[in-house]
């Protein structure tokens, strides 16, 4: 059981727009950033968007983020075949001694 | 560009002790915290420990707490992960992680450990 809540899967058709959703409380989403990762099949992760959405260099514009409250959307406009991945969101909680909580992951599938 | 080149992982015994690196170049080593970052075979991704830029600060999952410790060099630009008391569901790859905001940012290709008898 994951401290982060992702849907086990999504999916969409070439060219659509999908949303990936990630709920959390006020120790970790509701009180720090999000970071949303993509991890393509036998691949290490890979960081799509930190501090809720900012995009590192390299990544297209159509991956972007956003968060409200305790809860964090990532949103990929049109969609496309290489998208099909698994994506975790993480946010810092600061109960107890502080530590990084994952999301259990949302596998996107391109139909 | 940013690189992370983690080393040290194998089979090991129940019990037993293992000790990964990780050796980064392409930016200030020394201005970051690092985390270390596992997955399990077919499983999701699960945060070990981080610490802090200058080592001074540490935290640790509970799943570890008290078997594993992390550290750094900086002189050496290289993070290390010492892996005690190792148990079967210790088994997992290990990643390293540069911190971006306040989570894992870039992350290496990862070492395969594997804890069986």
């Amino acid at each position: 059981q994951s401290v982060l809540t992702q849907p086990p899967s999504a999916s969409g058709t070439p060219g659509q727009r999908v949303a990936i959703s990630c709920s959390g409380s006020s120790s970790n989403i509701g009180s720090d950033t999000v970071n949303w990762y993509q991890q393509l099949p036998g691949t290490a992760p890979k960081l799509l968007i930190f501090s809720n959405n900012l995009r590192p260099s390299g990544v297209p514009e159509r991956f972007s983020g956003s968060k409200s409250g305790t809860s964090a959307s990532l949103a990929i406009s049109g969609l496309q075949s290489e998208d099909e991945a698994d994506y975790y969101c993480a946010a810092w909680d600061d109960s107890l001694t502080g530590h990084v909580v994952f999301g259990g992951g949302t596998k996107l599938t391109v139909l | 560009q940013v690189q992370l080149v983690e080393s040290g992982g194998g089979v090991v015994q129940p019990g037993r002790s293992l000790r990964l690196s990780c050796t980064v170049s392409g930016f200030t080593f020394s201005s970051y915290s690092l985390h270390w970052v596992r997955q399990a075979p077919g499983k999701g991704l699960e945060w070990v420990a981080v610490i802090s830029y200058d080592g001074s600060d540490k935290s640790y999952a509970d799943s570890v707490k008290g078997r594993f410790t992390i550290s750094r060099d900086n002189s050496r630009n290289t993070l290390f992960l010492q892996m005690n008391s190792l148990r079967a569901d210790d088994t997992a790859v290990y990643y390293c992680t540069r911190e971006r905001g306040s989570c894992p940012g870039e992350w290496g290709q990862g070492t395969l450990v594997t804890v069986s008898s």
